[in-house]
């Protein structure tokens, strides 16, 4: 363990179907993260949440939700999604948003069918 | 633009030294981090360098030149269990970490 938990580990779902997934973290930070990570493609960042506040959206389609209800955890509400999103989806947290040491969770390998 | 480039692959043999070069583009550059990430694990952080110059912790170096928009990863000793892949982030002025698409490295016996 990392110190970001994120769960479920796998997730296969229909394109029809919404789910979410969940990640969190006591380690005090205050800054939390999503990343896509596809086979053969760099960490793509989707969402920067800093104090609760989302202050990054990379032009993520409007089919990936962030929710923040606190510092200490972060969801991806996920609803009709397509093919091309199976990846795994990684959460990271930093002490700030300036803090570039961030402590990534083990991810969710989704798999859209 | 905020691209960085690094190697996809390389290979060395236990006990030897490589280096895992990275450039990036200067655009509202801050920072350059490094990450580790074994095949199913979570991405691990290695370092940060914000000024010129070489950072050490124990077997891993990371140097920066911001002069020559220019980084590397020095890893020493390689052990079996450094197979992994590395990869480098550039951090920007607004807060956030841009991934390079990582090199793979391969320590063989």
């Amino acid at each position: 363990e990392t110190g970001v938990t994120q769960t479920p580990r796998h997730l296969v779902m229909g394109m029809t179907n919404k789910k979410s997934l969940k990640c969190e973290q006591h380690l005090g930070h205050n800054a939390m993260y999503w990343y896509k990570q596809s086979a053969k493609k760099p960490l793509e960042l989707m969402f920067v949440y800093n104090f609760k506040e989302q202050t990054e959206n990379n032009s993520v389609p409007s089919r990936f939700s962030p929710e923040c209800p606190n510092s200490s955890h972060l969801f991806l509400h996920l609803h009709t999604l397509q093919p091309e999103d199976s990846a795994l989806y990684l959460c990271a947290s930093s002490q700030d948003r300036q803090a570039y040491g961030y402590t990534f969770g083990s991810g969710t390998r989704l798999t859209v069918v | 633009g905020q691209s960085l480039e690094q190697p996809s692959e390389v290979t060395a043999v236990e006990g030897a030294i490589v280096q895992i070069n990275c450039t990036y583009q200067t655009s509202g550059f801050y920072g350059l981090s490094w990450y580790q990430q074994h095949d199913g694990g979570a991405p691990t952080f290695l370092s940060y360098n914000a000024l010129d110059g070489l950072e050490e912790t124990g077997r891993f170096s990371s140097f920066l030149s911001r002069s020559d928009s220019y980084g590397y990863l020095l890893l020493q000793e390689l052990q079996m269990k450094d197979s992994a892949s590395y990869f480098c982030a550039r951090a920007s002025n607004t807060g956030k970490l841009i991934f390079g698409q990582g090199t793979t490295l391969q320590v063989k016996p």
